[in-house]
């Protein structure tokens, strides 16, 4: 099976713009979740959508959005960026629910200048 | 929410010899804890994973235990080699079973 795709791997915006990440789950999976990755707070939950519906939401600003659609890929967007934001994004995908696995893709880097 | 605390933050051994670091939970609800191993500027991968009914999980040289009552769990390396060499994450799942708590993560370096 194909593994957990995420694109773009690497993009730089300036402060104030927009940004969309696309996320492919792995074949079967249905549930997708968005976590960040910084050097400082590690990686943190974002939001998990199954079957088109976000389940969950971690704590950051309503500036972080993200959708997931009927064939499960999941995109997520950060609308008026900053400097902060810059950070490794990480796609997650399991097959459902609790205690399932959740792998990985290899991250879309964000620069924000 | 659950609070996952990971430690040592670096831990260098001498090759061969043996690993371990430690996390800690605060929602004793919890039941699933895996632990991942990320490679410098590669996504993290799942090593080994541990659920709440168990005690002790083995997997070659790569080893978790978990204590349920004191809420912790921690992952063995044993016979460490250069390329066990990367950052260790543990991770807890909330008890919605929808997202995880990852600790801050342990830089592991194996020394030839």
């Amino acid at each position: 099976k194909a593994g957990v795709t995420q694109t773009p791997r690497y993009l730089i915006k300036t402060r104030g713009q927009q940004v969309t990440l696309s996320c492919s789950p792995i074949s079967g999976h249905r549930s997708v979740s968005w976590y960040q990755q910084t050097p400082g707070q590690g990686l943190q939950f974002l939001f998990e959508y199954f079957s088109e519906t976000q389940r969950n939401k971690g704590n950051f600003p309503g500036r972080f959005s993200g959708r997931q659609f009927s064939n499960s890929r999941s995109e997520m967007n950060v609308s008026t960026l900053e400097l902060g934001d810059s950070a490794l994004y990480l796609c997650a995908s399991s097959s459902t629910t609790a205690g399932n696995t959740i792998y990985f893709g290899e991250g879309s880097w964000l620069t924000v200048v | 929410g659950e609070n996952v605390e990971q430690h040592p933050s670096t831990l260098s051994v001498q090759e061969g010899d043996s690993a371990v670091i430690k996390c800690t939970y605060s929602d004793s609800a919890s039941n699933y804890f895996p632990w991942y191993k990320q490679e410098l500027g590669k996504r993290p991968q799942l090593i080994i994973d541990i659920r709440s009914n168990v005690g002790e999980k083995k997997d070659q040289r790569i080893a978790v235990t978990l204590n349920k009552t004191a809420k912790h769990f921690s992952l063995h390396i044993t016979e460490t080699q250069p390329e066990d060499s990367a950052v260790y994450f543990c991770a807890a799942e909330d008890t919605t079973g929808n997202q995880f708590y990852f600790g801050t993560g342990t830089s592991l370096t194996v020394i030839p």
